[in-house]
């Protein structure tokens, strides 16, 4: 059962449009998401979080937004560069107890200059 | 943030043998994590390692095949144990950073044949 899903495991825009990243999720009791840029041979690199209280959350050009009643997160990254292009991981989790995070499976941007 | 390193970065391996991998923090954090990521997956919570505490594992995973040792807050290793090709994998250790963040190590490749 995947409980966190990212249905485009590919997305390819013209570098200075914007790029959306689309994550759903299943567990209402998720209440913490975070979302990750990896380039290839390294690790995740953390990108920006929200927390369940907000529906949005800005970091210079990337945006999350939340909509907990559709269980849907989007990551909004504008405007969109060559340097990224990487896989975007979407992560879930219940930040009472034990910390742990679902992650997505990914989805593969390519930024066209 | 936090300045993780892993060793080896990657390695091949024979059937049967064992690989223990190193991670290292620039600073002290009370909760490490190990993941697994396999060729074209998401990534996979192994197991939770606090210092002072045993590790927990996650439900698919077993201390005899991936034992985890937190010695201090600096440092853990895990082992993958009697391998198979079906280990193959990118290794990856995370810390908990600041509230409800993680940062990720850059990964060991593992490659069983």
């Amino acid at each position: 059962d995947q409980q966190v899903k990212q249905n485009s495991p590919s997305l390819s825009v013209q570098e200075g449009r914007i790029s959306i990243l689309n994550c759903d999720y299943t567990n209402s009791m998720f209440d913490y998401f975070l979302w990750y840029k990896k380039y290839p041979a390294e690790g995740p690199t953390f990108l920006i979080s929200i927390s369940s209280i907000k529906d949005k959350n800005e970091d210079g050009r990337f945006t999350v937004f939340l909509n907990k009643s559709a269980k849907h997160l989007s990551l909004h990254i504008v405007p969109s560069q060559p340097g990224d292009s990487a896989v975007y991981f979407c992560a879930a989790g219940v930040t009472s107890g034990t910390y742990k995070y679902i992650f997505g499976t990914g989805t593969r941007l390519k930024v066209l200059a | 943030s936090a300045v993780i390193s892993q060793k080896p970065s990657r390695d091949i391996c024979q059937r049967g043998t064992s690989l223990t991998i190193q991670c290292q923090v620039d600073s002290q954090v009370t909760m490490m994590f190990w993941y697994r990521q396999q060729p074209g997956q998401s990534l996979t919570l192994i197991a939770t390692a606090n210092q002072g505490s045993e590790a927990t594992y996650e439900s698919g995973f077993v201390i005899d095949k991936f034992p985890i040792s937190r010695p201090n807050l600096t440092f853990s290793t895990l082992t993958v144990s009697n391998m198979s090709p079906e280990d193959s994998s990118i290794y990856l250790c995370s810390v908990e950073v600041g509230v409800n963040e993680q940062y990720f190590g850059p990964g060991t490749r593992l490659t069983v044949t």
